[in-house]
């Protein structure tokens, strides 16, 4: 089962808050596991691969760990730019990709 | 720079077919697979399928195949989604974007500006 159930599906914070998103796959799927975030308007644009490699250009107050059936995204103190929606998305499935259903990311 | 740059917002009537593109520039087409994710208004991403251009290697989520075809022209780097009989339901956004390399195993690491699908009677 290639389910991703992510949680929470939306969460209030404040500048300088830490904030977490954990998904959870239905099956052990090693680090086959991406982060992306989307501004509204936006494509999406990926922040961590393989569970926790940031991309080139994404701030180090971002952070993804987890492997097996558990991932966490983790923003260590939110800047206003970070206020946007989350996607976890595993590829251990190579003939069934599936997103998790997003968290949305608001200001309080 | 790698670049992925779609065709147009379209609007069709159910029954209707439609081709969108996506365009890309900056790498070697051939050698990376190139897929399609659905985002309908207001929700959440939905991964279609891709395709891995050298050798047209094809595959779909159980929920668009027989809906959707997937193709690609290496003569000009192009890859397209298609639609036989456009429903409502099928109002979208739709995004190309390229995993890495020919491993499927990995990441969309770049995504086109997306493409608006209006189907209405």
């Amino acid at each position: 089962d290639f389910q991703m159930t992510q949680s929470p599906s939306s969460l209030s914070a404040s500048i300088g808050d830490g904030v977490t998103i954990t998904c959870r796959a239905g099956q052990n799927i090693n680090t086959y596991v991406n982060w992306y975030q989307q501004n509204p308007g936006e494509a999406p644009k990926l922040l961590i691969s393989a569970a926790s490699s940031l991309q080139s250009g994404v701030p180090s107050r971002f952070s993804g760990s987890g492997s097996g059936r558990d991932f966490t995204l983790t923003i260590s103190s939110l800047q206003p730019e970070d206020f946007a929606t989350y996607y976890c998305q595993q590829s251990f499935g190579t003939h069934m990709w599936t997103f998790g259903q997003g968290t949305k990311v608001e200001i309080k | 720079e790698v670049q992925l740059v779609q065709s147009g917002p379209e609007v069709k009537e159910p029954g209707e077919a439609l081709k969108i593109s996506c365009v890309a520039s900056g790498y070697s087409f051939a050698s990376h697979w190139l897929g399609w994710v659905r985002q309908m208004p207001g929700k959440g991403l939905e991964w279609m399928g891709f395709i891995y251009p050298g050798d047209s290697d094809t595959r779909y989520s159980p929920s668009f195949q027989g809906q959707v075809t997937i193709s690609a022209d290496m003569s000009i780097s192009t890859a397209y989604l298609q639609w036989n009989v456009l429903k409502t339901s099928d109002t979208a956004m739709y995004y190309c974007a390229r995993l890495p390399g020919g491993n499927p195993r990995t990441w969309f690491d770049y995504w086109g500006q997306g493409t608006l699908v209006t189907v209405s009677s």
